[in-house]
C-alpha cells in the first residue's frame, strides 16, 4: 500500500468551476500536510500547508483535514486555466525532516 | 538572495559516465534535501543533511550514488556508471526550520537523461 495516494487523473472541469483534489494516507502518525503545484517541466510549489482537523481557505484555495478518515482535499474555486498543473499531496511528522509525495493528480481547467 | 540554485538544469550523457550535480541552498538555511522525480511520479526522498552531515540516505540511493555537502554549504550529487534508469529529474530543497512544519521551497532541479 502507498503512502499517499492520489488519483492520477486527469481531471477535467471548465472554467469558474470548483475543482476537487483527494488525497489518503496510511500513517495516522502523520502531521503536517502539504499541496504542491507542478506545471510541466518545473519544480513543486508548495500552495497549501494544514495541520489540524477543518478546513484553511487562502484566496481560491481551500485545504481539508480530516484525521480520522485518513482524507486530505483541496478545493480550487473560479478554476482558471492557468490552474492547469499537476497537483502533488504530502505528508510529513511536524518537527520531521522527510516529506512523503503522492504521485500527484493533473488537473485540466478549460477556457 | 534568490532561492535555491541547481546546476545544471539538463544534462544528457551516455550510459556508463559519471555526473555531477550541486545545489546551492539558501544561504542561511542548514537543512538541504535531495529528491528523485520520474515522469507520471511524485518526488522520492533521497537524502538529507544537516550543515554539512548527512543524516539519512534513503534505500533508492545505491552505492553509484554519493552525496556530500562540505562546510554546510552546497551540496554536490554523483551518480557514477549511470543506467538508463538513473534518468529522471533530480530537486534540491532546504530550510532552516524541520520541514515538517512549513514545507519545502525546492530549486528548479536538474533534468537527466541517460542514453
Amino acid at each position: 500500500q502507498k503512502e499517499v495516494e492520489q488519483n492520477s487523473g486527469p481531471l477535467s472541469v471548465p472554467e469558474g468551476a470548483i475543482a476537487s483534489l483527494n488525497c489518503t494516507y496510511s500513517d495516522r502518525g502523520s502531521q503536517s500536510f502539504f499541496w504542491y503545484r507542478q506545471y510541466s517541466g518545473k519544480s513543486p510549489e508548495l500552495i497549501m500547508s494544514i495541520y489540524s482537523n477543518g478546513d484553511k481557505e487562502d484566496g481560491r484555495f481551500t485545504a481539508q483535514l480530516n484525521k480520522a478518515s485518513q482524507y486530505v482535499s483541496l478545493l480550487i474555486r473560479d478554476s482558471q486555466p492557468s490552474d492547469s498543473a499537476t497537483y502533488l499531496c504530502a505528508v510529513a511528522y511536524t518537527g520531521g525532516f522527510k516529506t512523503i509525495f503522492g504521485a500527484g493528480t493533473r488537473l485540466f481547467v478549460k477556457a | 538572495d534568490t532561492g535555491v540554485s541547481q546546476n545544471p538544469r539538463h544534462k544528457i550523457t551516455k550510459r556508463g559516465q559519471n555526473v555531477t550535480f550541486r545545489c546551492d541552498p539558501i544561504s542561511e538555511h542548514n537543512r538541504l534535501y535531495w529528491y528523485r522525480q520520474t515522469l507520471g511520479q511524485g518526488p522520492e526522498f533521497l537524502t538529507y543533511f544537516q550543515n554539512e552531515a548527512q543524516l539519512e540516505k534513503s534505500r533508492l540511493l545505491s552505492d553509484r550514488f554519493s552525496a556530500e555537502r562540505p562546510k554546510g554549504s552546497f551540496s554536490t550529487l554523483e551518480i557514477q556508471r549511470t543506467e538508463q534508469g538513473d534518468s529522471a529529474m533530480y530537486l534540491c530543497a532546504s530550510s532552516l526550520v524541520p520541514v515538517g512544519d512549513y514545507g519545502y521551497t525546492f530549486g528548479s532541479g536538474t533534468r537527466l537523461t541517460v542514453v
